[in-house]
């Protein structure tokens, strides 16, 4: 059962465009991180966020995490081809005692 | 500080067989969890060892096992290897326990299982 749906799965943009990735479940988490992925290599953490409402921003990137600490979004400004990767939520709640639940991640490609 | 290590990259095994991957952690990091991770299901938990002990255990089969050595690195078995075993095997570092604190993945081990 995957408690964290992601959307879109896949996404092609041109540099420049903005675009948002969602991360929904039905289950409260007391925690969610984002991670970003590529060919090769381990995921690399972004951000993680704690409390509900709460919004971070890495320069072009901004994490939002809902009221109800259910769903989070991350909205990319002027993507770039070095955005380009496979973008990972993942979840911390006790129901899975505090193991990391992961989202089957939304594949971007940003072609200049 | 060296990052974490997987050592082999890439495994080719055929079914029926068994596998040993090994996990180096980032020095300091006592704990060390496992993934799997596959185009059709995505990142999924294995297990996670915390100074020696599995402390948490995802919902796979007991083909599957760990263990940690008092130096924190990790290795994970896998017995009578399936096709569907084919995967990519990541292992995450990290200083506590659990999923809040920052884990650091390794590159991942590939195995094909054929």
């Amino acid at each position: 059962t995957q408690l964290l749906e992601q959307s879109p799965q896949f996404l092609s943009i041109q540099e420049g465009e903005n675009l948002t990735v969602y991360c929904n479940s039905s289950s409260v988490f007391s925690s969610l991180q984002w991670y970003r992925q590529e060919p090769g290599e381990g995921p690399v953490l972004l951000v993680t966020v704690v409390t509900g409402g709460e919004v971070k921003k890495l320069k072009r990137l901004t994490f939002q995490f809902g009221d109800a600490r259910k769903d989070s979004s991350l909205h990319i400004t002027a993507a770039q081809p070095g955005d380009t990767g496979l973008y990972l939520c993942a979840g911390e709640s006790s129901n899975s005692g505090y193991a990391l639940n992961f989202g089957k991640g939304t594949s971007l490609l940003v072609t200049p | 500080k060296a990052g974490v290590t997987q050592t082999p990259r890439y495994l080719i095994k055929t079914r029926g067989q068994q596998v040993t991957l090994s996990c180096s952690p980032i020095s300091g990091h006592r704990s060390v969890s496992w993934y799997q991770q596959t185009p059709g299901q995505g990142l999924q938990f294995l297990f996670e060892y915390f100074s020696e002990t599995q402390r948490n255990k995802g919902n796979f089969p007991g083909r599957f096992s760990g263990r940690q050595f008092s130096n924190s690195r990790s290795e994970m078995n896998v017995s009578t290897l399936e096709l569907g075993d084919s995967a990519l095997y990541l292992c995450a570092s990290s200083i506590l326990a659990g999923g809040a604190d920052t884990q650091y993945f390794g590159p991942g081990t590939r195995l094909t299982v054929l």
